[in-house]
């Protein structure tokens, strides 16, 4: 398997503009997480999915996000309008427990909103 | 409120000597404890991980220590090498929580 895959891998827009950023999860991996990574705040969780399912969004940090899993091997955050506090760096994990246990992280999306 | 509580920010060891990281807890819900190894670039990878039913698990030069009762964790680095400078994430998971990381610690390892 070739692990999470994330897309893009580099991100930079413009401040207003709407960024979607793309996961496939390991296949078999039934719980996806969307995670945050800044220097100020760590890593923080956004949202997970169990089955498809988002089961805890409280992490998202504002109505401009939304995230969506159309099915098991897919799944986008979307920011929109974006802004400048947005720039961190994304990333996507998959596990087969929907608490996390064995998650493994994709490569992330970096994003740069100027 | 942060869940897991990580020191040092940053840490600085030469070659050979031993890399300490500690971490505390609130939730004694968490029953899972997993340390992520993430280098630049990259995603967090997991490293090692112990039940709090045990007080030490080692995996050759990486060892967790765990004092239930002090609601406290450290990771030991035996015979540190530059290779293994990275950052070092603590995590804990149980209750109502799902993987919930500490903030990190960035350690170099200096030849």
């Amino acid at each position: 398997d070739a692990g999470v895959i994330q897309s893009p891998r580099h991100e930079v827009t413009e401040m207003g503009q709407e960024v979607t950023l793309r996961c496939k999860p390991i296949s078999g991996h039934n719980s996806l997480f969307w995670y945050r990574q800044t220097m100020m705040r760590g890593l923080e969780l956004l949202i997970y999915f169990n089955n498809n399912v988002p089961i805890d969004d409280s992490g998202m940090p504002e109505d401009r996000f939304s995230a969506k899993m159309p099915n098991a091997s897919f799944s986008t955050l979307k920011i929109q309008p974006s802004e400048p506090r947005d720039s961190a760096v994304y990333f996507c994990a998959s596990s087969f427990r929907q608490d996390g246990h064995q998650a493994f992280f994709g490569q992330g999306t970096r994003l740069t909103v100027v | 409120q942060q869940q897991v509580k990580q020191s040092p920010q940053s840490l600085i060891v030469q070659k050979g000597g031993i890399s300490i990281i500690n971490c505390a807890y609130e939730n004694t819900a968490f029953d899972y404890f997993p340390w992520y190894q993430q280098f630049p670039g990259k995603g967090p990878a997991l490293l090692i991980a112990i039940r709090p039913d045990v007080s030490e698990k080692k995996e050759g030069r990486f060892t967790i220590s765990f004092n239930k009762s002090a609601k406290q964790f450290s990771l030991h680095i035996m015979d540190s090498q530059p290779g293994d400078s990275a950052t070092y994430f603590c995590a804990a998971i149980g209750g109502a929580d799902g993987l919930t990381f500490g903030k990190g610690t960035h350690l170099i390892i200096q030849p």
